[in-house]
């Protein structure tokens, strides 16, 4: 079946500096790719996605670019603030068999900025 | 429109008690969904309707667990005889039934079981 991995937090940066949180995906099929972000004590909202190969989704100065011969949709912000802290999210949505679409969700990722 | 609301913000509620959480979903979306998510973990799928089709419940954890939606409108999720190892963060999210469809999250109902 399908997968999400991305790396353990939590990571740990200061202001300004350059974040890469990484994710790859297994699938059967060709999925939509996506990254949410949860910040404290919120629900979790999209942040950005991308639908087919090479496509960048980007959004608050974020970006990720959808790999398909690595497999992989990392996310990058070249300048990070203390107001991005928040868990983030990798996440491949796809047509299952039977026509069901249930996301896969990787387990995410912690990110704390300090000043 | 307005987004995915979900009520009770909180419930605290005693071991043994049963419990109904409320989703209500953007209008229009087919799609609906439940998720767990127990303090710093990720999410946990546990149910999802599509349309009047049979919902897939693969993601329910036990017999106690058990949700319905009225036609493409609200759902509720009903956990029967809580457990203290329910205590979680429940998520609804609804989305359009497509690949390319963003899932949009309710704020969450927090689920505290003594």
């Amino acid at each position: 079946g399908d997968s999400v991995t991305q790396m353990e937090g939590p990571v740990t940066l200061s202001e300004e500096a350059f974040l890469t949180i990484n994710c790859t995906y297994t699938a059967t099929g060709y999925p939509s790719l996506f990254w949410y972000v949860q910040y404290p004590g919120e629900g979790l909202q999209l942040l950005l996605k991308a639908t087919k190969a090479d496509d960048k989704g980007s959004n608050k100065g974020f970006e990720a670019t959808y790999r398909k011969e690595t497999t992989s949709f990392h996310l990058e912000k070249g300048s990070v603030q203390v107001s991005d802290s928040a868990v983030y999210f990798c996440a491949l949505s796809d047509q299952a068999s039977g026509g069901s679409y249930i996301p896969t969700f990787g387990r995410g990722t912690s990110l704390i900025v300090h000043p | 429109g307005a987004g995915v609301s979900q009520s009770p913000s909180n419930k605290v509620t005693e071991k043994g008690k049963d419990v109904e959480l409320r989703c209500d979903p953007i209008s229009g979306h087919t799609a609906l969904y439940w998720y767990r998510q127990r303090l710093g973990q990720g999410l946990e799928f546990l149910i999802y309707f599509q349309g009047n089709s049979a919902p897939d419940k693969s993601g329910l954890p036990s017999d106690r667990f058990s949700a319905e939606r009225t036609g493409e409108s609200v759902s509720t999720l009903t956990i029967q005889r809580t457990q203290q190892e329910d205590s979680a963060v429940y998520l609804c999210a609804s989305s359009l039934l497509r690949r390319t469809d963003t899932q949009y999250f309710g704020p969450g109902t927090r689920l505290t079981v003594l």
